[in-house]
């Protein structure tokens, strides 16, 4: 059983959609992130919820929006995507301070 | 702010060599340090969490060690392999709460 699930594994999108990626973990973890890898493979945290509680909210532009519906899901939401936002985004978990496991990767590109 | 950086960005070695690799952070208070694993178009693998009251972990061929004091963390891989080519990365947690990230090292172990 995959530990954190994410998908789309792979989206292809014009500039302008709008595009919700899904992250689902079954490990019983409280704290969900999201992370985002650039072209150059630096990886960023975006987003940290604790019991469906936002705890962190790096410097990301509003048009990301992350949605906690309950403690095993954090999905990502993104509005008017543009060029830059092609990455690659990874959901992970955690219970809080302990070893952080990591889905396969979203790969999102804007055309 | 915390930064995280990891030398040398690339290594080449022969098969059965031991390596070592540097990971160096600014700010000292850290709750733990993670190293993890990333194959080409994959995610991340956890390797080894330290700590932060701990000096080193042990798993199989990976030994990571931990100096708080002066910011330091190696990983050292013994008698590497081929199957140990990928992007070692490393990252600090400062409060529990997410993870600060190194550009990595990425390894080639050659037959």
């Amino acid at each position: 059983d995959t530990a954190v699930s994410q998908t789309p594994k792979y989206l292809v999108t014009q500039m302008g959609n709008d595009k919700s990626i899904k992250c689902e973990q079954n490990l019983g973890h409280d704290t969900m992130y999201w992370y985002k890898q650039d072209s150059k493979k630096f990886l960023k945290i975006m987003f940290s919820y604790n019991n469906k509680e936002l705890i962190i909210n790096e410097t990301v532009p509003n048009r990301f929006s992350p949605k906690s519906p309950d403690k095993a899901h954090l999905n990502l939401h993104i509005n008017s995507l543009e060029l830059g936002d092609s990455a690659v985004y990874f959901c992970a978990s955690s219970r809080g301070g302990e070893t952080i496991y990591f889905g396969e990767g979203s790969w999102l590109t804007v055309v | 702010k915390q930064e995280v950086t990891q030398i040398p960005a690339a290594l080449s070695v022969p098969e059965g060599e031991n390596l070592v690799l540097n990971c160096s952070f600014t700010d000292s208070a850290i709750y733990n340090l993670q190293w993890f694993r990333q194959d080409p178009g994959k995610g991340l693998t956890s390797l080894l969490l330290i700590q932060s009251s701990q000096r080193e972990q042990t798993s199989g061929r990976l030994n990571a060690s931990l100096d708080k004091s002066s910011g330091r963390s190696t990983l050292y891989i013994a008698a590497s392999q081929p199957g140990d080519s990928a992007t070692y990365l490393c990252a600090v947690d400062q409060a529990g709460t997410a993870l600060i990230f190194g550009k990595g090292t990425t390894l080639s172990v050659s037959s």
